[in-house]
């Protein structure tokens, strides 16, 4: 089955530390995202790729960090910089056919600063 | 400044009767909604959609209406289920946009048996 996997599903960072969280798609979507959600502010963008080897940054950039070596993959790093990292990320991707089907979303990692 | 929103953070509903999911946006250059629906620790899952150039969608127990002229759209859900408690995100896309969808902050529906 195709679909968005997400590891892991639970994260604990301490302070200081980088922590990268991983996103890999079997559709063969163009185009990748990651989105963060804080309690009652919905999802935010933090950086989104449309090709491989190219990204651009969402809202919420700083602190963040991504890659897109392969079609699909398109891992996240917390790094330091994030200063208030706690909260629940999620992946998602599209295709370049249409609009109706919008994103197909991973399951989520919770991220915890410890 | 929030482009899509959702103003009511919580909605309780008795099974069987309507459910009503309200949305406003502020961006003219919207052209496209959409409606996910998101249980706890997972990942949202796309529910129905519209275009801007229609004003009514309909897919079973889901319809969306559009009001363009006053920047509101909203999901109903008749009749509601128990199972259909979850958070409900409306998301907007612009025109010509890669499908950067925008979200509103959105509502948690409790559906009371």
């Amino acid at each position: 089955d195709g679909g968005i996997t997400q590891s892991p599903k639970y994260l604990f960072r301490k302070e200081g530390q980088n922590v990268t969280l991983s996103c890999e798609q079997n559709l063969n979507h163009d185009a990748m995202y990651w989105y963060r959600q804080d309690p009652g502010q919905g999802l935010r963008l933090i950086y989104y790729s449309q090709i491989v080897n190219d990204f651009q940054k969402g809202d919420i950039a700083e602190g963040y960090s991504v890659s897109r070596e392969k079609k699909e993959s398109f891992p996240l790093t917390v790094t330091s910089a994030q200063k208030n990292p706690t909260a629940f990320y999620l992946c998602a991707s599209s295709s370049g056919q249409g609009r109706s089907q919008g994103y197909t979303f991973g399951s989520g990692t919770r991220l915890t600063v410890v | 400044d929030q482009q899509v929103k959702q103003n009511s953070p919580s909605l309780s509903v008795q099974e069987g009767r309507i459910s009503i999911l309200n949305c406003d946006y502020t961006n003219s250059m919207f052209d496209y909604f959409l409606w996910y629906k998101k249980y706890p620790a997972e990942g949202p899952t796309f529910l129905i959609s519209i275009s801007s150039i229609k004003d009514k969608n309909e897919d079973g127990r889901f319809t969306v209406f559009l009001n363009k002229s006053a920047k509101h759209l909203s999901l109903h859900i008749v009749p509601s289920q128990p199972g259909d408690s979850a958070v409900y995100f409306c998301a907007a896309l612009r025109s010509g946009s890669a499908r950067q969808l925008t979200f509103g902050s959105g509502t948690q529906l409790t559906v009371l048996p």
